[in-house]
């Protein structure tokens, strides 16, 4: 079992749609979760950190349910500019280890 | 400006050659990354070091080898023993301390084999 796990997709929704993508993780130790995103052959860039409480940014919601190791990503009125490949990220430990998924690509269509 | 360079973008390597890739970053961070990101997989930790003169192995390092000799700088050498070095490798860093868990990546060398 991977330690970190996304639905590859692709999703392929059209613009101004709302889109939900889950992730989950084996390990409980885990301390810090993240949402990056990756532009095709380019480098991951953050998004947001998720917090238990849940946060918001702008279009984006992140929740966190740590008794089901289970996190998630809202993306709300989707833009064209929104198509890249989502990566669900996990911390271990203070040695900044960080755990990836495969991510999930998202291809948002007018 | 403040940010992670990796050079160079495009790397070719022949059968049996060492090949180094360059990381360095002016953003003061402590800690520094190395991973490796092949097609459709999510990136794999290759080696990490937290201080000067100090590092780690990460889940993939069989074939690779790294020295942090200045905190600003974490060059990584691809040896021959790596018999599928063809990957996209991404270079991080990370400011240790407080809240400072976020990595931060370089724009990443694409490695060929020729």
């Amino acid at each position: 079992r991977k330690e970190v796990e996304q639905d590859p997709g692709p999703f392929n929704v059209p613009e101004g749609a709302t889109v939900a993508f889950n992730c989950t993780y084996s390990n409980s130790a885990s301390q810090s979760f993240f949402w990056y995103r990756q532009d095709c052959r380019k480098e991951p860039k953050l998004l947001m950190s998720v917090y238990s409480s849940g946060n918001e940014d702008g279009r984006f919601t992140a929740q966190l349910n740590r008794a089901s190791q289970y996190i998630s990503l809202l993306i709300r009125d989707s833009k064209l500019s929104d198509s890249a490949t989502y990566l669900c990220v996990v911390g271990l430990s203070n040695t900044g280890k960080l755990i990836f998924g495969q991510g999930t690509t998202l291809q948002v269509k007018p | 400006d403040g940010g992670i360079t990796q050079s160079p973008k495009y790397l070719f390597r022949k059968e049996g050659q060492n090949v180094t890739l360059s990381c360095e970053q002016n953003l003061n961070h402590d800690a520094m990354y190395w991973y490796r990101q092949d097609p459709g997989q999510g990136l794999r930790l290759i080696y990490y070091s937290q201080i000067v003169n100090d590092f780690q192995k990460g889940d993939i390092a069989e074939g690779y080898s790294v020295s942090r000799e200045k905190k600003e700088s974490f060059p990584l050498t691809v040896t021959s023993a790596q018999k599928n070095p063809t990957a996209f490798y991404l270079c991080a860093s990370r400011l240790v301390g407080g809240n400072q868990e976020t990595q931060y990546f370089g724009p990443g060398t694409r490695l060929l084999v020729l």
